[in-house]
């Protein structure tokens, strides 16, 4: 069963326009999220997070979104890069267990157009 | 460059075998988590360490097996190797007690079971 859910394995998008990356996740224990990108060969990338106790977390070109009714959360790029062609991993974990592992989805595939 | 190393970056071997990853956490991060992203899937989490002494379980089969030493190096041992094993593991740290538990991955190793 899949607590974290990227449902689009890809996205393109054209160069200066915004980039929007969605992530469901089920289990309500979850209260801190994370996004990381991830270029070929090479591992995850920590970009950006936030915690349950917030709705929004800004950071340069990267804004993260958090709809805690819904089990939602986006991350927004603006404005996207060809630089920001990646992989981009939402993650989420339950603090209250202790350990702090993180529960991956699958993945989306950015692809930044020039 | 996240701070983790992890050794060797490819591993080929043959069904049956047993094999050794070693990684190397962040300078004073205390905690080592391994994961195994495996064709078309998110990473899973596999084992947790933290300062010598397992913390949390995920999906690791019987066969597989880690330590944490005492320099804080951990090793993840795989062994009677099946094709299916084949993926990227990866390694990652943190430091104990963060609020935001951000961890930081190394560059994987590629195994291949033939």
């Amino acid at each position: 069963d899949q607590q974290v859910k990227q449902n689009s394995p890809s996205l393109s998008v054209q160069e200066g326009r915004i980039s929007i990356l969605n992530c469901d996740y089920t289990n309500s224990m979850f209260d801190y999220f994370l996004w990381y990108k991830k270029y070929p060969a090479e591992g995850p990338t920590f970009l950006i997070s936030i915690s349950s106790i917030k709705d929004k977390n800004e950071d340069g070109r990267f804004t993260v979104f958090l709809n805690k009714s819904a089990k939602h959360l986006s991350l927004h790029i603006v404005p996207s890069q060809p630089g920001d062609s990646a992989v981009y991993f939402c993650a989420a974990s339950n603090s209250g267990a202790g350990s702090y592992q993180l529960t991956f989805g699958k993945g989306t595939k950015l692809s930044v157009i020039p | 460059d996240s701070g983790v190393t992890q050794t060797p970056k490819h591993l080929i071997t043959a069904t049956g075998q047993r094999v050794t990853l070693r990684c190397s956490p962040r300078s004073g991060d205390l905690s080592v988590y391994w994961y195994q992203q495996s064709l078309d899937q998110g990473l899973q989490f596999l084992i947790q360490y933290y300062n010598g002494e397992e913390r949390a379980k995920g999906n690791i089969l019987e066969r597989f097996s880690a330590q944490q030493f005492p320099d804080l190096h951990s090793e993840l041992n795989l062994s009677s190797l099946e094709l299916g094993d084949s993926a990227l593991y990866f390694c990652a740290s943190s430091v104990a007690g963060s609020t935001y538990n951000e961890q930081f991955f190394g560059p994987g190793t590629r195994l291949t079971v033939l």
